[in-house]
């Protein structure tokens, strides 16, 4: 089974910081991808941001970028300069190599950004 | 249309009626999911359809839920005498394959049910 654990219910952070969501995981299966999801107020989720595990190399699209380690099985993610439009709900996602498109997601972390 | 579709975006219904959600996934996408997103809690995974094999049930929580898709589009999830319990927002996503090869789910904006 897998299982995605999202520990920060809710985050805050001003206009301009930067903030970091924790994910961790398990998983049993050796190749997998990552991905965080953001829900704003819409409902719609968008993805922001992918990590395939059998890339060293951590993700990065513009002002998100990830920590991704594999041994400790945590995918944090780091939005820099953050802006009002951030503030959604965020979900992290893990998909196995061998699962096709059932991503199993964790219990969201709500963000607000304050001008 | 541009993105998934979902309807009705909100509903209401009394305990014990059935209710049916319909979704219309991105032309092209073979591969169809519905989740369901309780108050609070992330999203469970409820069923999957890609094109005309069998569909994955292994999420549907009890057999009072069930869905088709026809003609390869269009899927209607159904819930039969419902409970307060199945108040959530339901979520459906398309993808173009099994997800490609990076698992890439695209979102409807999901309808809200309220069981009264």
């Amino acid at each position: 089974a897998q299982t995605v654990t999202q520990s920060q219910p809710e985050m805050s952070v001003q206009e301009a910081e930067t903030v970091t969501l924790s994910c961790t995981y398990d998983t049993s299966e050796s190749n997998y991808y990552l991905f965080w999801y953001k829900q704003p107020p819409s409902r719609q989720m968008i993805l922001v941001i992918r990590q395939e595990a059998y890339k060293q190399q951590n993700a990065t699209e513009n002002r998100f970028s990830v920590n991704f380690q594999k041994a400790a099985k945590s995918f944090s993610l780091k939005i820099s300069d953050s802006q009002l439009g951030d503030t959604a709900m965020y979900f992290c996602a893990l998909r196995g190599g061998t699962s096709y498109g059932k991503l199993t997601f964790g219990q969201g972390t709500i963000l607000t950004v304050h001008p | 249309g541009a993105g998934v579709s979902q309807s009705p975006s909100n509903k209401v219904t009394e305990k014990g009626k059935d209710v049916e959600l319909r979704c219309d996934p991105i032309s092209g996408h073979t591969a169809l999911y519905w989740y369901r997103q309780s108050l609070g809690q992330g999203l469970e995974f409820l069923i999957y359809f890609q094109g005309n094999s069998a569909p994955d049930k292994s999420g549907l929580p009890s057999d009072r839920f069930s869905a088709e898709r026809t003609g390869g589009s269009v899927s209607t999830l159904t819930i039969q005498r419902t409970q307060q319990e199945d108040s959530a927002v339901y979520l459906c996503a398309s993808s173009l394959s099994r997800g490609g090869s990076t698992g890439e789910l695209f979102f409807g904006e999901g309808s809200r049910l309220t069981v009264l």
